[in-house]
């Protein structure tokens, strides 16, 4: 079946250093891939998405970019701020809606 | 204002007792879902919808069941067979336009007495 393979965390870093969190993912066919982003006590919120090879999709600064060659889609950040604190969520889909998550990857923003 | 209305925010259960959770929507979207979520993992899909009276089992469904009589209304219930239901449950759906993006709601956090 699909799976996805997300960097543990979690991840603490100064405000205006670089974010990088890996995502691998197996899957039959060629799902579209997604970040959401769950803040505390809360449901999950779209972030970006690639739905085909060599796709970035780009949203508050964040981008990914689905490699097929690696089968990858690490998300990055130029400059995190203390506002990005959240738990970030790699997943990925195909057709039919049923959406496979990583295990989620907490990050800390201290100021 | 529209969205995924998902109640309660906190239910506790007792011991041999089932709980329904409910998720409204008023998107007039066709799919529905129901996630779990345990502290420090991925979501898991426990049943999805696609359409009104048709409910697939996901990955976890053991324990839980669901109907989906109206377009906008996916209730779950946690039956007393689910040993172990304490987790944070989440409701999402998705609109045949929208290139399998996922709305979810705020979520149900589910304790055990």
């Amino acid at each position: 079946g699909d799976s996805v393979t997300q960097m543990e965390g979690p991840v603490t870093l100064s405000e205006e250093a670089f974010l990088t969190i890996n995502c691998t993912y197996t899957a039959t066919g060629y799902p579209s891939l997604f970040w959401y982003v769950q803040y505390p006590g809360e449901g999950l919120q779209l972030l970006l998405k690639a739905t085909k090879a060599d796709d970035k999709g780009s949203n508050k600064g964040f981008e990914a970019t689905y490699r097929k060659e690696t089968t990858s889609f690490h998300l990055e950040k130029g400059s995190v701020q203390v506002s990005d604190s959240a738990v970030y969520f790699c997943a990925g889909g195909t057709s039919y809606g049923k959406l496979t998550f990583g295990q989620g990857t907490i990050l800390t923003v201290h100021p | 204002d529209g969205g995924i209305t998902q109640s309660p925010k906190y239910l506790f259960r007792k011991e041999g007792q089932n709980v329904t959770l409910s998720c409204e929507q008023n998107l007039n979207h066709d799919a529905m879902y129901w996630y779990r979520q345990d502290p420090g993992q991925g979501l898991r899909l426990i049943y999805y919808s696609q359409i009104v009276n048709d409910f697939q089992k996901g990955d976890i469904a053991e324990g839980y069941s669901v109907s989906r009589e109206k377009k906008e209304s996916f209730p779950l219930t946690v039956t007393s067979a689910q040993k172990n239901p304490t987790a944070f449950y989440l409701c999402a759906t998705r609109g045949a336009a929208t290139n399998e993006k996922l709305f979810f709601g705020s979520g149900t956090q589910l304790s055990v007495l």
